[in-house]
């Protein structure tokens, strides 16, 4: 849901390895949610979606997997590169207000 | 950037001033969106537009205008900045493949304006 707090949680990964963002989204009715990249200075771009009546969607090394139960949504990363440093922003759209909620954002840091 | 330009880039106002925000898209989606970012809040959306000349308000509209009086162009007009107006302002289009209102469909972002109000 909405963000709190002055600090971004930090993800600090080597290159090469894989990454794991998490995300806990506010409203049982969402069905639809989306992971942005945001790096600094630039716009939130999109990676990937998924829809609620999945659990899991693959991109080019991304994954997306959706648990519904414990409403929790998260961003896997297959051998992170330093390009893929960033904030990265799940947003969830609950469908009868159609209104896109960011969570909070996470800092990933990618050492060489 | 998804077709989707921001202008000024970069604008310093002082506090009282009349300020506009330009979004330009080449598109030609439907939805039109206006967000601010800011440290501790994340993105929040301030007004939207459903097409031409039909806008309604987001979750922090106060102290804000919009006017669409065509498709590719939506604009934000702060009618007499605050400080409390500093921040990051995005625009972001989406096409719905439904009546919903806003879309609920996948949004693409502009690359922001940075304005800051002394």
């Amino acid at each position: 849901g909405e963000s709190v707090g002055l600090h971004l949680p930090t993800l600090s990964v080597q290159e090469g390895d894989n990454s794991i963002i998490n995300c806990a989204y506010s409203n049982s009715a969402s069905d639809y949610f989306i992971w942005y990249k945001q790096e600094s200075g630039k716009g939130p771009q999109f990676i990937i979606d998924i829809r609620s009546n999945m659990d899991k969607r693959q991109g080019q090394r991304v994954t997306v997997l959706l648990n519904k139960t414990v409403k929790h949504l998260s961003l896997q990363i297959a051998a992170t590169q330093p390009g893929d440093s960033a904030v990265y922003f799940c947003a969830e759209i609950y469908n009868q207000g159609g209104k896109l909620i960011f969570g909070q954002g996470t800092e990933l840091s990618v050492k060489p | 950037d998804a077709g989707i330009t921001q202008s000024p880039r970069h604008k310093v106002t002082e506090t009282g001033t009349p300020v506009t925000l330009r979004c330009h898209q080449t598109e030609n989606h439907r939805y039109m969106y206006w967000y601010r970012q800011d440290p501790g809040h994340g993105l929040r959306l301030i007004h939207y537009s459903y097409g031409v000349k039909d806008t309604d308000k987001g979750e922090v509209s106060d102290g804000y205008s919009v006017s669409r009086s065509k498709t590719e162009d939506f604009l934000l007009t702060l009618e007499s900045a605050t400080s409390s107006q500093t921040s990051v302002y995005f625009c972001a289009i989406s096409e719905s493949k439904t009546s919903d209102r806003p879309s609920t469909d996948t949004q693409y972002f502009g690359p922001g304006t940075r304005l800051t109000v002394l």
